[in-house]
């Protein structure tokens, strides 16, 4: 059965911190791995990843995939209360089916 | 930009109740999808449509079903709520090809009492 697992399921830092979130997957039929970003509403698109080794970053976020040993990271440097959300990773499969993770539940304390 | 939008964002049905859900996107997306969104488990894959009139079951259809008499719109059904299906719903919409995000709507929580 294809799973999609995140670790830790919650967390909470200081501003300032650097914050590292896992993502592991097995999935038959792998095309890429996203990540989105939940606040109190639709989640919203952050990165898709489909090779490995090739860091995606945009601002103080940077995302980065090992197919080998399938897995995902998440990093966050200089975190702000304004990046307390869930962090969702999902596995697109053959097809356009994403397959979720629970996520992570991040909290920034000012 | 690209939109989803969805017809509640707060519900209250009662048990046995038929529940319809609706989305719909602007931007000419042929993928639609409903997902539910439940703590500690995640987004789980109801139902999919490739096209207009087209449905595919995801991981847990049962109980619902859905309708897509056109493209920009994507229905869920609900027959006969029961409690259990108590839960945020997620519709998504994506450009069909290998690789391309889905985008969401803003969801409707629904409680079925």
């Amino acid at each position: 059965e294809d799973k999609v697992v995140q670790s830790p399921l919650s967390l909470v830092v200081h501003e300032g911190d650097t914050v590292t979130l896992n993502c592991s997957y097995e999935v038959t039929n792998f095309r890429s791995l996203l990540w989105y970003k939940q606040e109190k509403k639709a989640p919203t698109f952050l990165f898709m990843l489909t090779s490995s080794g090739i860091e995606k970053k945009s601002g103080r976020l940077s995302s980065i995939l090992d197919k080998k040993e399938l897995f995902s990271i998440l990093n966050i440097t200089a975190t702000q209360t304004g990046d307390s959300a869930v962090y969702l990773c999902a596995v697109q499969e053959y097809g356009n089916k994403l397959v979720f993770g629970a996520g992570t539940i991040l909290r920034v304390k000012s | 930009d690209v939109k989803v939008t969805q017809s509640s964002r707060y519900l209250v049905k009662r048990t046995g109740e038929k529940v319809f859900l609706e989305c719909v996107q602007d931007m000419d997306h042929e993928n639609m999808f409903w997902y539910r969104q439940d703590p500690g488990l995640g987004l789980r894959l109801i139902y999919f449509s490739y096209d207009v009139k087209m449905k595919e079951k995801g991981d847990i259809p049962e109980g619902y079903s859905v309708s897509r008499e056109k493209k920009e719109r994507f229905s869920l059904i609900l027959e006969s709520a029961s409690t259990n299906q108590t839960s945020m719903y997620l519709c998504a919409s994506s450009i069909s090809g290998p690789s391309y995000e889905q985008y969401f709507g803003p969801g409707t929580r629904l409680t079925v009492t």
